[in-house]
């Protein structure tokens, strides 16, 4: 099944909160799991990715949390801040096929000051 | 170095008009993606392209949906006899290689439908 499984849909944070943001897939024909950020009026922006041969990654104050044997991953913000309000999405790369990125439905996260 | 290019950033039709979508890649990559996204909703695949070829296409709806990638000039998504269930913005993204690294999109174009 080439879906993703992406939670909560949308999620309201004070400025200093980490905001978790969830996905579950259920093709183990994934192989790599980005995650990308969207503004309003823009297109998604990579954000940061991981493959599955590792539990966890950060990049600055953006944390992926893989846990293979569950077939799921999760995004932490550290100290978020007003200017991380935007739409999330994960997504999957199938190694099945064109290889494609198969995306998870977004979650709109909003940081208030 | 220019990122993906994608005109226009809006386009109005008219229900039974054409629609065409223009997306130029990055400079050194061949291989182009098409999104659709639905007001609230996340991205869904349409097509695969690379030059002069059509990957895959099982994304995209059997009829008035087309793509193509010549060899010279931008890839386009063409939609022909649009309805209003049509309206949603269309990701063109680009890659240097086959399968999804590197992923770089472009700003999108807003198709409204009236």
């Amino acid at each position: 099944q080439q879906q993703v499984k992406q939670s909560p849909q949308s999620l309201i944070v004070q400025k200093g909160g980490i905001p978790i943001i969830n996905c579950a897939y259920e093709n183990t024909a994934f192989d790599y799991f980005p995650w990308y950020q969207q503004f309003p009026g823009k297109g998604p922006a990579l954000l940061i990715a991981i493959r599955p041969d590792v539990s966890e990654k950060k990049e600055g104050r953006f944390t992926i949390s893989f846990n293979k044997s569950a077939k799921q991953f999760s995004l932490h913000i550290m100290d978020s801040q007003p200017g991380d309000s935007a739409t999330y999405f994960c997504a999957a790369r199938s190694l099945q096929g064109a290889q494609k990125l198969v995306f998870g439905q977004g979650t709109r996260l909003t940081i208030n000051p | 170095n220019a990122g993906v290019m994608q005109n226009p950033r809006h386009l109005v039709r008219r229900r039974g008009q054409e629609a065409r979508l223009r997306c130029s890649p990055m400079k050194g990559h061949s291989h182009v993606y098409w999104y659709r996204q639905l007001p609230e909703e996340g991205l869904k695949f349409m097509v695969y392209l690379q030059k002069e070829n059509i990957i895959d296409e099982s994304g995209m709806p059997k009829e008035r949906f087309s793509a193509e990638f010549p060899k010279e000039g931008p890839s386009i998504l063409r939609i022909q006899q649009v309805v209003r269930g049509d309206s949603a913005a269309y990701f063109c993204a680009s890659s240097p290689l086959r399968g999804g690294y590197g992923y770089t999109f472009g700003s999108g174009t807003r198709l409204t439908v009236v």
